[in-house]
């Protein structure tokens, strides 16, 4: 049981360019989540998705995309990266959207625009 | 709108000493909270969590109490170890939704 992965660990882009962050779950969990995490601010979240096929923006969502085609995934996309996007990405997810669920998060991606 | 803050660290402390870390949270409805730790290069983990007033997370050695009256979930450990070394961060849930609510972080470094 792998949990929650995501890949790449860590990446450089210019800005302008665009690149998907891969995240995936093996626990059958409906709700994901992707967060960043900049220095002073804790962790933001960006969006999120409560099940296949739905998906809804969180607190930071501008310049981001998402899609939840399966269960298991749950890719972020940047179509356009400025350096206001270098941050450490985290994905997380839980098994239902009941306030005192556990959240379970990957171990993150840190991004870099230059 | 719906927040925690935590205290500034980073926290400096000598092995076996006693750790408190604050956390105070505001909130529109009747959150849950939470301890999330985040060691060196890791992502983050569950430390303990509470639901209701009055309830207290536990877990290797550190506490929390959830205090409706003062909206506060302090954390404790009565003697800490190198190995706690970390960032933890102080979360709430709000009924009915998932997201959760961060805190800024606060280091802790445990010295021998």
């Amino acid at each position: 049981n792998a949990g929650v992965t995501q890949t790449p660990k860590f990446q450089v882009l210019k800005t302008g360019q665009s690149m998907t962050l891969q995240c995936a779950q093996d626990m059958n969990h409906e709700y994901m989540s992707w967060y960043r995490q900049d220095p002073g601010m804790g962790l933001r979240l960006i969006h999120y998705s409560v099940g296949a096929g739905i998906t809804d923006q969180g607190e930071v969502p501008n310049g981001y995309n998402v899609s939840r085609s399966t269960t298991e995934d749950f890719p972020l996309r940047l179509l356009s990266a400025a350096p206001s996007q270098t941050s450490v990405y985290f994905c997380a997810s839980s098994s239902t959207g009941a306030p005192g669920v556990t959240q379970y998060f990957g171990p993150g991606t840190r991004l870099l625009v230059l | 709108g719906d927040s925690v803050t935590q205290m500034e660290g980073p926290v400096t402390l000598s092995e076996e000493a006693f750790l408190t870390i604050n956390c105070t949270y505001t909130a529109t409805g009747y959150p849950s909270l939470f301890w999330y730790v985040q060691y060196p290069g890791e992502g983050l983990q569950l430390l303990l969590k509470a639901t209701k007033a009055d309830d207290k997370g536990s877990n290797k050695g550190f506490e929390a109490t959830y205090r409706k009256e003062t909206t506060s979930f302090h954390l404790e450990k009565g003697s800490v170890q190198v190995s706690d070394s970390a960032v933890y961060f102080c979360a709430l849930s709000l009924r009915g939704f998932q997201k959760l609510v961060f805190g800024t972080g606060t280091r802790l470094l445990v010295s021998p």
